[in-house]
Order: structure tokens, then C-alpha cells, then sequence
């Protein structure tokens, strides 16, 4: 069935440095890709996302680029800063809306 | 604008007993969606309406499970009996059409003693 892998489960880095989040999906009928950003005991929130038509997009300091070949999708956060640190989602869904999410990855930003 | 409604925030049962969740959704929303979140895991749906029609329940445990969304807006998720496995957040999200960004609501948090 649909799934989406993700990693790493946990990512330390200090402030400043880059972070970066993996995920690969199974569905290759995917076409629109968001990763959604949860802090402890509150709303995911969506930070970014990509559709298909699309091999990078940038906001700020976030970046997601998409490989439909291999079906992979990646997260970038560049110039970390510690609230940054949180719990990110990736997720993956068809045209119907139906999203898969990923299981999560908890990243801390050291000051 | 106003975002996602849940309520309760938090809710406390005994295993064999009803619970109820509610949601609001953003106004002029036409998909919503139900979702469960273990605790470390990522969110799983469990039903998918568009406007009063369920368009996807094939994760919904339908032998206690029910949901209905009156009118194409507000939504309840319903338990009975409740099970200690059914313990997790309880999300509630919208969006303008399927495949448009879901917006979550703040969850609903059932712990089942």
C-alpha cells in the first residue's frame, strides 16, 4: 500500500548549521508533497510544499527539492536557529487528497 | 481568519464508554479530514469528506467508529465503546479542495483508563 519512509528519526545540529530531512515515498502517482512543522503539544503546520511540475522550491531559510525518478523528497533548513527545533512531517498525496505522512523526525538546534 | 475549531481539548474515559469529538472547519473549506497521532508517530487518517459525502473511510474502525458531517460543515467523530488502544490526539484538518494545504486543528487529546 501508500507509505512514506522518512529519515532521520532524530537530527542534532548546532545553531547555524544546515539540517537536512529525507523522505521516500512508494505511490508513484504522488503529485504534491508538504512538510508540516509540530511543536510539542500543538497543530502540525504547514512550512512548505512542492508539487510535481516542480524540482525545488525556496522560502527563506526552507527549502524542499523532489526527485520523481527515485521518489524521494527533501527538506533543507539552512542557518538553524534553535526555534527551529521541533517535530517535522513529510507527507505524500494524489490528486484525491489522501495524505500519507511520514513518521516524523525530531530535530534540536544547540544554541 | 478563524482556523480549524476542536473541541474538547482534552478528554478523560473510562475503557466502555461513548466519547464524542467535534470540529469546525474554516469557513468555505469543502474537504475534512479526520486523523489519529500516536504519540511519535505521524498522523494516520481515519475519514475524508468532501462536503457531507464520505469519500474515504477505509481506515476507519467501523465496528466503534462513526463520523458524520451534517450539512457539509462542522464534523463529529464518535467512539464506542472506547478501548485503551483508542488513547492518542484526535486531529481535525481542512482544506479548500482535495490536494490543497490541510489545515490542522489544535487536536482533541483522549486518554482511556
Amino acid at each position: 500500500g501508500e507509505n512514506v519512509e522518512q529519515h532521520p528519526s532524530t537530527l542534532s545540529v548546532q545553531e547555524g548549521d544546515s539540517a537536512v530531512i529525507k523522505c521516500t515515498y512508494s505511490d508513484s502517482a504522488s503529485n504534491y508533497f508538504p512538510w508540516y512543522k509540530q511543536e510539542l503539544g500543538k497543530r502540525p503546520q504547514l512550512i512548505i510544499d512542492i508539487r510535481s511540475n516542480v524540482g525545488e522550491k525556496k522560502d527563506q531559510r526552507i527549502a524542499v527539492t523532489l526527485n520523481k525518478t527515485a521518489k524521494h523528497f527533501s527538506l533543507h533548513i539552512t542557518e538553524t536557529q534553535p526555534e527551529d527545533s521541533a517535530v517535522y512531517f513529510c507527507a505524500a498525496s494524489r490528486t484525491t487528497g489522501k495524505l500519507i505522512f511520514g513518521q516524523g523526525t525530531t530535530l534540536q538546534v544547540k544554541p | 481568519e478563524a482556523g480549524v475549531v476542536q473541541s474538547p481539548r482534552y478528554k478523560i474515559i473510562e475503557k466502555k464508554q461513548p466519547v464524542a469529538f467535534w470540529c469546525n472547519p474554516i469557513s468555505g473549506h469543502n474537504t475534512l479530514y479526520w486523523y489519529r497521532q500516536n504519540l511519535g508517530q505521524g498522523p494516520e487518517l481515519l475519514i475524508r469528506y468532501e462536503n457531507e459525502e464520505a469519500v474515504d473511510d477505509s481506515q476507519l474502525p467501523k465496528d466503534r467508529f462513526s463520523a458524520e458531517r451534517l450539512k457539509g460543515v462542522d464534523s463529529t467523530l464518535k467512539i464506542q465503546p472506547a478501548e485503551l488502544g483508542d488513547s492518542a490526539v484526535y486531529l481535525c484538518a481542512s482544506s479548500l479542495a482535495g490536494n490543497s494545504p490541510l489545515h490542522f486543528g489544535n487536536g482533541t487529546r483522549l486518554t482511556v483508563t
